[in-house]
């Protein structure tokens, strides 16, 4: 069935270090994968996305990778900062072109 | 430009009412996607809206329903409110709605009781 898994829950980081959340998903034919950071009280805002042709993609401290074979994909952010603290969820379309959300991951950075 | 107006921003209602809830695309996009959000499940979609028909629908009862206008704005209704109903209703934009870009508007907080 549709289903987008996400890891971990909750992740909690030194300022500077890097985060790194994982996402796997079901269906073989998914061919886009956005990532959305969500701020408290506001909506999800697409912060980067990838597509099945390509294998990673990067802007500026954030970057994704994709593994087709295996069905998963990953958020990379490095030298993390206070401002990074968020939810952040995976997605990916489905054969039907409908978007399927992970259930997100609370990323705290810490001092 | 201005992006996606959700109104209103909060919401109580009695369990067994109805409630409609609006949301204002960007300029120029005709895709509109609704989600519900709720801390236990995530994001969960509802059901996505093109050209004023109804091209995707996700796995919710009959009681939540939607409709989009000439203009491309559209409502989303939920009839005989359960307690259940209560949650952070998310509408999304995009030009096709094809796997490009989408665009939040803040919400809907419902409250049910």
């Amino acid at each position: 069935g549709e289903n987008v898994e996400q890891h971990p829950s909750t992740l909690s980081v030194q300022e500077g270090d890097s985060a790194v959340i994982k996402c796997t998903y079901s269906d073989s034919a998914s061919n886009y994968f956005p990532w959305y950071k969500q701020e408290l009280g506001k909506g999800p805002q697409l912060i980067i996305d990838i597509r099945s042709n390509v294998g990673e993609k990067k802007d500026q401290r954030i970057a994704v990778t994709l593994n087709k074979t295996a069905k998963h994909f990953s958020l990379h952010i490095t030298e993390t900062q206070p401002e990074d603290s968020a939810v952040y969820f995976c997605a990916a379309s489905y054969r039907d072109d409908k978007i399927i959300f992970g259930k997100g991951t609370r990323l705290h950075i810490l001092p | 430009k201005a992006g996606v107006t959700q109104t209103p921003r909060y919401l109580i209602k009695t369990r067994g009412q109805q409630v409609t809830l609006s949301c204002s695309p960007i300029s120029g996009h005709r895709s509109v996607s609704w989600y519900q959000q709720t801390p236990g499940q995530g994001l969960q979609f509802l059901f996505e809206y093109f050209s004023e028909t109804q091209r995707n629908k996700g796995n919710f009862p009959g009681r939540f329903s939607g409709r989009q206008f000439s203009n491309s704005r559209s409502e989303m209704n939920v009839s005989t409110l359960e307690l259940g109903d209560s949650a952070l209703y998310l509408c999304a934009s995009s030009w096709d709605g094809l796997n490009t870009e989408a665009f939040f508007g803040q919400g809907t907080r419902l409250t049910v009781v």
